[in-house]
C-alpha cells in the first residue's frame, strides 16, 4: 500500500536559516515524488516533482529510494516561505496520496 | 486558462440533511480528483475519474458519498446524509493525465452542525 509520513507538524526557523522538510514514503516499485504547498489563502499547488530535478523558490527535493524519502531543503528561508508543506505519491496508475503536511513557520 | 473551478465555496448544513458540490475541472484534463480534507489532515482521495469512468473509489463511504461524471467535464460529489465527521474542505483536482501534475480548485468548506 502506498504511504506517506511527514514527522514534522510543524517547523518553526529563522529568516536566513536552513530548512530541511523531511518525507518517508512506502511503495513497493518506482513512484513519482511531489512536493505540493498552500500559501496562506491560496490553492494547493505544485512546488516540484523529483522527475523534473530542478530547484524551484531556491527549494529542491532529492528522492533517495534506499531511504525511501523525498526530503525538502533550502539553504535560506525567506519569510514568504512560510505556508503548509505536503509530499505527495503517485504510484503510476494507482491514486495520488498526500502525506499529512508540515508548517513551516519562518520567523523575521 | 482558467483554474479548476469549485463551488460552493462554504456550505452549512445540519447533520442527515443532503449536500451537494460541483467542479469544472481545467479544459482537457481527463483525469479529476475529488479529496477530503479535515482540519489538520492531507487531503485523502475520495475519488478518481478518467474521463466518465471511475478509476478508484476504494475510499469513498458508499453508504452515504455518490459521485458523477456523466459528460467527461464536470462532476458533482453529493453527500446523503451528511454527518458530523463530514465537517471538512472537499478539493476537486484535475490533470492532463493520471501520472501528471494535479490542478486544484479553492476548495468547498462543509460544516455539519
Amino acid at each position: 500500500a502506498q504511504r506517506v509520513t511527514q514527522p514534522e507538524k510543524l517547523l518553526s526557523v529563522f529568516k536566513g536559516a536552513p530548512v530541511e522538510l523531511k518525507c518517508n514514503y512506502s511503495y513497493s516499485g518506482s513512484p513519482e515524488l511531489f512536493w505540493y504547498v498552500q500559501y496562506s489563502r491560496q490553492r494547493l499547488q505544485l512546488l516540484l516533482r523529483h522527475i523534473s530535478r530542478e530547484s524551484i523558490k531556491g527549494f529542491t527535493a532529492d528522492l533517495n529510494k534506499g531511504e525511501t524519502s523525498f526530503h525538502l531543503k533550502k539553504p535560506f528561508a525567506q519569510e514568504e516561505d512560510s505556508a503548509m508543506y505536503y509530499c505527495a505519491l503517485n504510484g503510476y496508475g494507482q491514486n495520488f496520496v498526500f502525506g499529512p503536511g508540515t508548517r513551516l513557520s519562518v520567523l523575521p | 486558462e482558467a483554474g479548476v473551478a469549485q463551488s460552493p465555496r462554504y456550505k452549512i448544513i445540519e447533520k442527515r440533511q443532503s449536500v451537494a458540490f460541483w467542479c469544472n475541472p481545467i479544459s482537457g484534463h481527463a483525469t479529476l480528483y475529488w479529496y477530503q480534507q479535515i482540519l489538520g489532515q492531507g487531503p485523502k482521495l475520495l475519488i478518481q475519474f478518467q474521463n466518465n469512468g471511475v478509476v478508484d473509489d476504494s475510499q469513498l463511504p458508499k453508504d452515504r458519498f455518490s459521485a458523477e461524471r456523466l459528460k467527461g467535464v464536470d462532476s458533482t460529489l453529493k453527500i446523503q446524509p451528511a454527518k458530523l465527521e463530514d465537517s471538512a474542505v472537499y478539493l476537486c483536482a484535475s490533470s492532463y493525465r493520471n501520472t501528471g501534475e494535479l490542478f486544484f480548485g479553492e476548495g468547498s468548506r462543509l460544516t455539519v452542525l
